[in-house]
């Protein structure tokens, strides 16, 4: 079964910090996306990737960057955590554009 | 560039009763058209797709969804809804990236 792990489900950091959050999928899919949920606002899309070293900015790419060295990884970055990057982060594989994502559980990040 | 509209907050249900969850669209070309189901703390999951064919789309645990053009809805339905059916659902267009609507509550009471 398809599987999309995330390094943490909850993380508590403080304000300046440089943060990192990990995602890993073991369906060799070529597609990983990274999306901030808050309530009232649905998803929002960071960054996302078609294919390792390659990376796209989303809707909202200010004050994140990524890394996919490897294709099973994607890492995303808070480069200096500030309060209102406090919300769910949420992972997403897919094999391919049309194809449906497959999502990680979450990690709930509080930045202090 | 696309947009989603899930025009209810929540939507209540009693148990056995049908349900709809309403989703309109926008989006330039053909939609491609999806639903989530968000179970507390949990990641979403992929329940339906319509990418083109029949308007009548089926998927996971019993729901349906219903592809109208003329109305650039795509509206989630299930003939009879469970308490295990109570979750946060979504929306979304694919027009190079997916884009989510905001999520619509269903809560089902016994």
């Amino acid at each position: 079964d398809v599987k999309v792990t995330q390094s943490s489900r909850y993380l508590v950091k403080r304000t300046g910090e440089k943060v990192f959050l990990e995602c890993v999928q073991d369906m060799d899919h070529e597609n990983m996306f990274w999306y901030r949920q808050d309530p009232g606002l649905g998803l929002r899309l960071i960054y996302f990737s078609y294919d390792v070293k390659m990376k796209e900015k989303g809707d909202i790419p200010e004050g994140y960057s990524v890394s996919r060295e490897k294709k099973e990884r994607f890492s995303l970055i808070l480069e200096s955590a500030s309060t209102n990057q406090t919300s769910m982060y949420l992972c997403a594989s897919s094999l391919g554009p049309n194809q449906p994502q497959h999502f990680g559980d979450g990690t709930r990040l509080s930045i202090l | 560039a696309q947009s989603v509209a899930q025009p209810e907050d929540q939507v209540n249900v009693a148990e056995g009763n049908p349900l709809t969850v309403k989703c309109t669209y926008s989006v330039s070309g053909n939609p491609y058209l999806f639903w989530y189901v968000q179970y507390p703390n949990r990641g979403l999951q992929f329940l339906l797709k319509y990418i083109t064919g029949d308007n009548l789309v089926k998927g996971s645990y019993g729901f349906e969804a219903e592809f109208n053009k003329s109305q650039t809805s795509f509206h989630l339905k299930k003939p009879s809804a469970l308490v295990s059916d109570s979750a946060l659902y979504f929306c979304a267009v694919r027009d190079g990236t997916l884009t989510f609507g905001k999520g619509t509550m269903l809560l089902v009471s016994p």
